[in-house]
């Protein structure tokens, strides 16, 4: 089946480190990956996604690039802010429509 | 456009009583889905439409029941709640374009608490 695995948070980094989650997927076929972001009270908004192999997501400084060998799409940012402070979800769609989520990733940033 | 709303955003219910949970969407979108968001469980999908009359079962659909008669509109029934479903309940709406990967718009969710 289906499923998405990530990293254990809550990440705790300063203000300008370098910031990765991680995110790993099961799937048959070729899904598309998603990272989507909530912001405290907030619903969840896209932050990036790639539909294929090799495809690098990036939106606001954060990035991911989808790998089929390691079936694997990470969360970079090259420097964090104190406004970066937030849940990250990774997910994948299946079935034309459906997302299934991990199970997010809290990431506090510190001044 | 308002986007995707729910209402309400908070309500406190006791065991075995009935509520509804609105959603509505004015971007036209032809898909709609209720999510759940449990702590360390990510969102899970209860139920999802692909068009006005047309429902199917998600992840997780024991103990609610949707319907939808308009494009527009996609409430959630709880008939007879019950703690396990105390949660944070989201909608989401997407277009359907062949061939397109649609991003999911997400409402600002509803907190159920059931004593």
């Amino acid at each position: 089946g289906n499923s998405v695995t990530q990293m254990e948070g809550p990440v705790t980094l300063s203000e300008e480190a370098f910031l990765t989650i991680n995110c790993t997927y099961t799937a048959t076929g070729y899904p598309s990956l998603f990272w989507y972001v909530q912001y405290p009270g907030e619903g969840l908004q896209l932050l990036l996604k790639a539909t294929k192999a090799d495809d690098k997501g990036s939106n606001k400084g954060f990035e991911a690039t989808y790998r089929k060998e390691t079936t694997s799409f990470h969360l970079e940012k090259g420097s964090v802010q104190v406004s970066d402070s937030a849940v990250y979800f990774c997910a994948l769609k299946y079935d034309t429509d459906k997302l299934i989520f991990g199970t997010g990733t809290r990431l506090q940033v510190f001044p | 456009n308002a986007g995707v709303t729910q209402t309400p955003k908070f309500q406190v219910l006791k065991t075995g009583q009935s509520m509804t949970l609105q959603c509505a969407q004015d971007m036209n979108h032809e898909y709609m889905s209720w999510y759940r968001q449990d702590p360390g469980m990510g969102l899970r999908l209860i139920h999802y439409s692909v068009g006005a009359g047309i429902t199917d079962q998600g992840e997780v659909p024991n103990g609610y029941n949707v319907s939808r008669s308009t494009t527009e509109d996609f409430p959630l029934r709880l008939l007879s709640a019950a703690p396990s479903q105390t949660s944070v309940y989201f909608c989401a709406s997407s277009y359907r374009g062949a061939g397109a990967v649609n991003e999911q718009f997400f409402g600002p969710g509803t907190r159920l608490t059931v004593l």
